[in-house]
C-alpha cells in the first residue's frame, strides 16, 4: 500500500520557535509537495520539489523554506513560527508524469497550533 | 494561471437522494482535473481524474464526474447518497508540467437519514 507519512498529526508550538514538519513517501515518487489547509480557503501550495535539493515556490512561500536532502523525504521548515501559521499542513508526492497520470498521495495531515 | 471554482461551500441531501457537486475551471491549455475527497481529520484521497482520455470518468464509491469544455465544467456526480458519503470533497485543476494542484476551496456534503 502506497504511503506518505508525516511525522506528527498534531502539533503546539510557541511563537518566535523554529518548526521542522516531516514527510517521508515510499513510492520512490519525483515529486512533492507541501499544501496548507485552511477552512473556507482550501488547500494552498506553499512549496514543492521535483527532485533532490531542488525546491520551488509556490503560492505562499513567505515564512516558509523546505530541504530535500533524500529522495524519499521533504521537509518543511518555519523559521520563526507565528500564530497567522497556525494550520493544517499537508504533504503529498507523486510520480513525474507531466500531469497526466500523476495521482498526487497524500498524508494524514499534521495540524500545526501555534500559541 | 489556473484556477478552480466550486460552487457552495455546503450541499445538503437525504440519504438516497442524488449529489451534485459543482465545480467550473479556468485554464488556458487542456486541463488535468481532479475531484478528492477529504474525511475528518484525514488527509486526501482521490476520487477521480480527468486526463482527456473519455469526458464521463468514473471514480470509486459509485462517483462520477463529467467534463465539458464549452462549460468549462466538471462536476461530481453519485446517484444515491449514503451516510457514508459525508466528507469534505475538492475539485483540482493540474500544472502540466510539475503536477503541482490548485484547489477549490472545497465542498462540505452533509447526508441526512
Amino acid at each position: 500500500d502506497v504511503k506518505v507519512t508525516q511525522s506528527s498529526r498534531y502539533l503546539v508550538k510557541r511563537t518566535g520557535e523554529k518548526v521542522f514538519l516531516e514527510c517521508v513517501q515510499d513510492m520512490d515518487h519525483e515529486n512533492m509537495f507541501w499544501y496548507r489547509q485552511d477552512p473556507g480557503l482550501g488547500l494552498r501550495l506553499i512549496y514543492f520539489s521535483y527532485d533532490v535539493k531542488m525546491k520551488e515556490k509556490g503560492d505562499i512561500p513567505e515564512g516558509y523554506s523546505v530541504s530535500r536532502e533524500k529522495k524519499e523525504r521533504f521537509s518543511l521548515i518555519l523559521e520563526s513560527a507565528s500564530t497567522n501559521q497556525t494550520s493544517m499542513y499537508l504533504c503529498a508526492s507523486s510520480s513525474l508524469g507531466q500531469g497526466m497520470n500523476t495521482e498526487a498521495f497524500f498524508g494524514q495531515g499534521t495540524r500545526l497550533t501555534v500559541v | 494561471a489556473q484556477s478552480v471554482t466550486q460552487l457552495g461551500s455546503h450541499v445538503s441531501v437525504s440519504e438516497g437522494a442524488l449529489v451534485l457537486l459543482r465545480c467550473n475551471y479556468s485554464s488556458s491549455v487542456p486541463p488535468y482535473l481532479f475531484w478528492y475527497v477529504q474525511y475528518p481529520n484525514q488527509g486526501l484521497q482521490l476520487l477521480l481524474k480527468y486526463t482527456s482520455a473519455a469526458t464521463l470518468v468514473k471514480g470509486i464509491n459509485g462517483f462520477e464526474a463529467e467534463f465539458k469544455k464549452s462549460e468549462t465544467s466538471f462536476h461530481l456526480t453519485k446517484p444515491s447518497a449514503h451516510m457514508s458519503d459525508a466528507a469534505e470533497y475538492f475539485c483540482a485543476v493540474s500544472d502540466r508540467r510539475y503536477s503541482t494542484l490548485t484547489f477549490g476551496k472545497g465542498t462540505m456534503l452533509l447526508v441526512s437519514p
